[in-house]
């Protein structure tokens, strides 16, 4: 069972647009949802990250938008540069009691920004 | 910060044979976590320690997978008899806990090929 699904698996957008990128989540013990960004041969780099006190985070221009009722969060990517074209992943993870934050992710969205 | 550092980059092996990667986390990190990737998917987590102590184990870690992080500092990860099915990408990620959780920073990962 998929825990967090992301959409769309791939997306084109032209230079100086938003890119829109989706998730939604199963699990309501989820509190802390971040967003990864990876280039081909390289690991995941962080983004940005939310957690559920929240509805929305921006960093420059990576914006967060969360719906808790919903169980959905996603990232906006406002005035898309041909530099921003990645592999983008949502995530998920409950904070413990003990032990690990370990992550579940998404299966990426492919974003190919042309100029 | 130097980063997280992963080696060897690359493995191409036999099946049958047996392979180890090394994962050097950010010094000042006591938490490290190990993941896999297959192509066009998503990280999944594999096993997470903390300073020396191995605390989770995923499911997917058959018992031909074996993780050891002698020292609380760097990490390895043992496949032995490897099979086709081990072919991805294997990344560590390590983070820091200070107040509260860090976020997980990734190494760019040990890419292995089973001929």
């Amino acid at each position: 069972q998929q825990q967090v699904k992301q959409s769309p698996q791939s997306l084109i957008v032209q230079k100086g647009g938003i890119s829109i990128i989706n998730c939604a989540y199963e699990n309501t013990a989820f509190d802390y949802f971040p967003w990864y960004q990876q280039f081909p041969g390289k690991g995941p780099a962080l983004l940005i990250a939310i957690r559920p006190d929240v509805s929305e985070k921006k960093e420059g221009r990576f914006t967060i938008s969360f719906n808790k009722s919903a169980k959905q969060f996603s990232l906006h990517i406002m005035d898309s540069q041909p530099g921003d074209s990645a592999t983008y992943f949502c995530a998920a993870s409950i904070t413990p009691r003990v032990g690990s934050y370990q992550l579940t992710f998404g299966k990426g969205t492919k974003l190919s920004v042309i100029p | 910060d130097t980063g997280v550092s992963q080696n060897p980059r690359h493995k191409i092996t036999k099946r049958g044979q047996n392979v180890t990667f090394r994962c050097d986390p950010i010094s000042e990190h006591n938490r490290l976590y190990w993941y896999r990737q297959t192509l066009g998917q998503g990280p999944e987590f594999l096993t997470y320690f903390q300073n020396e102590a191995q605390l989770e184990k995923s499911r997917l870690l058959s018992d031909r997978f074996s993780a050891e992080r002698p020292k609380g500092s760097f990490s390895t990860l043992e496949i032995q008899r490897t099979e086709q099915g081990d072919s991805a990408m294997y990344l560590c990620a390590s983070s820091s806990r200070g107040q509260g959780e860090g976020p997980q920073h990734f190494g760019d990962g040990t890419r292995l090929s089973i001929l």
